[in-house]
């Protein structure tokens, strides 16, 4: 069974500042891998997510994630934060399972951005 | 606009009382899914289904019931028999085939026990 691991529950950055959200999976096979954004009382937002091919992926928002498959790790990037960034970012892999793509989210990063 | 929709945003239950959240999509996608947000917890999977009239049990399908009478429809019934039903649910649809298990989600309902 696949598993995401997210190690960071809450980080704090100052607004312009680079991010770095670190997500490890465990998956025997090439998994698909995803970042969602949760803003307070809404649903998921897909930020960006890797399939196969150039392991550096780029979203929306100005995210980007790059897939590290010798040390199982998925991490979201961003060169500046916006405080409009704040929000709960959650990792994700979809592997197949009993006949269809089981999904496996993280316990999610919470991101807070001081001005 | 293309997207899915959940009702109400807000719902409050006594115990004892059965509640049934909605969630309707226009994406025209073959695959629905519902799932529980507790802080600290991430999702967890209740229910999917992957065609009309079929679904199956997720990770904690206990307390919980769906029906698939419609590809754009997928209601979640929560009973009585759910121990702590207090908590923010999220609907989710996506392809069957293609697109390798991307989900695109619904604005969530906050279900609260009094």
């Amino acid at each position: 069974a696949q598993s995401v691991t997210q190690p960071d529950i809450h980080i704090t950055v100052s607004e312009g500042a680079s991010l770095e959200l670190r997500c490890n999976y465990s998956y025997g096979a090439t998994p698909y891998l995803f970042w969602y954004v949760q803003s307070p009382g809404q649903g998921l937002q897909l930020l960006l997510k890797y399939f196969s091919g150039d392991t550096l992926v780029q979203g929306i928002k100005g995210f980007e994630a790059e897939f590290k498959r010798s040390q199982s790790s998925f991490n979201l990037r961003k060169p500046s934060v916006h405080w409009s960034d704040a929000a709960e970012y959650f990792c994700a892999v979809a592997a197949l399972s009993g006949g269809y793509q089981k999904v496996t989210f993280g316990i999610g990063t919470k991101l807070q951005v001081i001005p | 606009d293309g997207g899915i929709t959940q009702s109400p945003k807000y719902l409050f239950r006594k115990e004892g009382q059965n509640v049934t959240l909605s969630c309707e999509q226009n994406l025209n996608h073959d695959a629905m899914y519902w799932y529980r947000q507790d802080p600290g917890q991430g999702l967890r999977l209740i229910y999917y289904s992957q065609i009309v009239n079929d679904f199956q049990k997720g990770d904690i399908a206990e307390g919980y019931s769906v029906s698939r009478e419609k590809k754009e429809s997928f209601p979640l019934t929560v009973t009585s028999a759910q121990k702590n039903p207090t908590a923010f649910y999220l609907c989710a649809s996506g392809k069957t085939s293609g697109d390798q298990g991307t989900q695109y989600f619904g604005p969530g309902t906050r279900l609260t026990v009094l």
